[in-house]
């Protein structure tokens, strides 16, 4: 069966800090898709990002940037110069190929932005 | 164009009790999957409907069940309520399988 780690429980910064979030995940299948979303107090979870197992290659989109690296099975993600609104649970999850709209989710990593 | 809708938002409930819970997609998605997020157990997934047949269930007792309509509209029901079950249930609904999913606010539910 599949599984994400996030050692991390909680992480406090102080803003505009750079701050990166891990996530490790498990499984024997070799193709999959992971992912990244973000959930404020307000509780709805929000998509950040989708990457196929076949595509290694690092993304940025603004203050946000993923490391994918199948060899250590790490989806790793970087927020850069952090802000207050950053604050927020982060989860990574899995869905393997053919296995629908199943996520498998870490635990979570709270994400606590100091001014 | 309108997010994931789920009613009640919030429930509050007896043991013994039952529940629906109900949640419409966007629009066009044919894919509506549900959660259940504890303090204890995290996120866990429930169960996925596309085009009202059910693809996917989680590891969870038969007192937990859903439906999808021709609408794409989903439901899901708990029978004979546990305190356990006080849980954010989570819809989320895709366009397509294993792409990315969108949530809804969830229902917040108590058992007393």
């Amino acid at each position: 069966a599949q599984k994400v780690t996030q050692a991390q429980t909680e992480i406090s910064v102080v803003e505009k800090e750079d701050v990166t979030l891990d996530c490790v995940y498990e499984t024997r299948d070799t193709t999959y898709y992971l992912f990244w979303y973000k959930q404020p107090p307000s509780g709805e979870l929000v998509f950040l990002i989708r990457r196929n197992s076949f595509d290694e290659q690092n993304e940025i989109s603004g203050r946000y940037s993923w490391n994918f690296q199948k060899s250590t099975s790490s989806f790793n993600f970087t927020i850069t110069a952090s802000q207050v609104v950053d604050s927020a649970v982060y989860f990574c999850a899995l869905i393997l190929t053919g296995g629908g709209n199943k996520l498998t989710f870490g635990t979570g990593t709270q994400l606590k932005v100091e001014l | 164009k309108a997010g994931v809708t789920q009613t009640p938002r919030y429930l509050i409930k007896t043991r013994g009790q039952q529940v629906t819970l109900s949640c419409s997609p966007i629009s066009g998605h044919r894919s509506v999957s549900w959660y259940q997020q504890t303090p204890g157990q995290g996120l866990q997934f429930l169960f996925e409907y596309f085009s009202e047949t059910q693809r996917n269930k989680g590891n969870f007792p038969g007192r937990f069940s859903g439906r999808q309509f021709s609408n794409s509209r989903s439901e899901m029901n708990v029978s004979t309520l546990e305190l356990g079950d006080s849980a954010l249930y989570l819809c989320a609904s895709s366009l397509v399988l294993e792409g990315e999913q969108f949530f809804g606010p969830g229902t917040r539910l108590t058992v007393l």
